[in-house]
């Protein structure tokens, strides 16, 4: 069956540090990969996507993600944390699941923050 | 264009009582999702318009609750005879297509039911 997992519930960084998120997929093909944050109470928010192409894919806030064929994963990175990212991040993949295009979801991954 | 809006965003009821969401996507996004997300896990997908048409429900989604996209804009997801269990945060997603793979999310709707 088609899952995305997030390893990781809950990641505790301090601030200035780097950061990596982890995302594995179970897909027949490559999918459109997604990962979305979440602050307390809010809707989603886009940090960045991945079609196609280059595999190192720009995001906003400073974030940016590496597609791995071979390891069906698409990992979040950021070189030196703020306190403002403590969030909840999902990965998602975008596909084609019994005719419709939709999106299945990781579980989150909850980001704290250390002065 | 705001975003995606959903309406309310707090809403708490009673067992058993009818509770209606709003969600206003953004303007001319043909494709429009309501997912349903609850404490410690992802969005769960609930159901699926292409313009108006209903075209997918999960079996998540069960005979209470029901969905509509009149006239292809807005979009109303109704609960009947709610149950503690349909406590959870409702969130509806809009894109265009062609033009989007990724899903533009509104605020959320978090409904608690005591």
């Amino acid at each position: 069956a088609q899952s995305v997992t997030q390893p990781d519930i809950h990641i505790t960084v301090s601030e200035g540090a780097s950061l990596e998120l982890r995302c594995n997929y179970s897909y027949g093909a490559t999918p459109y990969l997604f990962w979305y944050v979440q602050s307390p109470g809010q809707g989603l928010q886009l940090l960045l996507k991945y079609f196609s192409g280059d595999t190192l894919v720009q995001g906003i806030k400073g974030f940016e993600a590496e597609f791995k064929r071979s390891q069906s994963s698409f990992n979040l990175r950021k070189p030196s944390v703020h306190w403002s990212d403590a969030a909840e991040y999902f990965c998602a993949v975008g596909a084609q699941y019994s005719g419709t295009y939709k999106y299945i979801f990781g579980t989150g991954t909850r980001l704290k923050v250390l002065a | 264009d705001t975003g995606v809006s959903q309406n309310p965003r707090h809403k708490i009821t009673k067992r058993g009582q009818n509770v209606t969401f709003r969600c206003d996507p953004i303007s001319e996004h043909n494709r429009l999702y309501w997912y349903r997300q609850t404490l410690g896990q992802g969005p769960e997908f609930l159901t699926y318009f292409q313009n108006e048409a209903q075209l997918e429900k999960s079996r998540l989604l069960s005979d209470r609750f029901s969905a509509e996209r009149p006239k292809g804009s807005f979009s109303t997801l109704e609960i009947q005879r709610t149950e503690q269990g349909d406590s959870a945060m409702y969130l509806c997603a809009s894109r265009q297509d062609p033009g989007n793979t990724e899903a533009f999310f509104g605020q959320g709707t978090r409904l608690t039911v005591v």
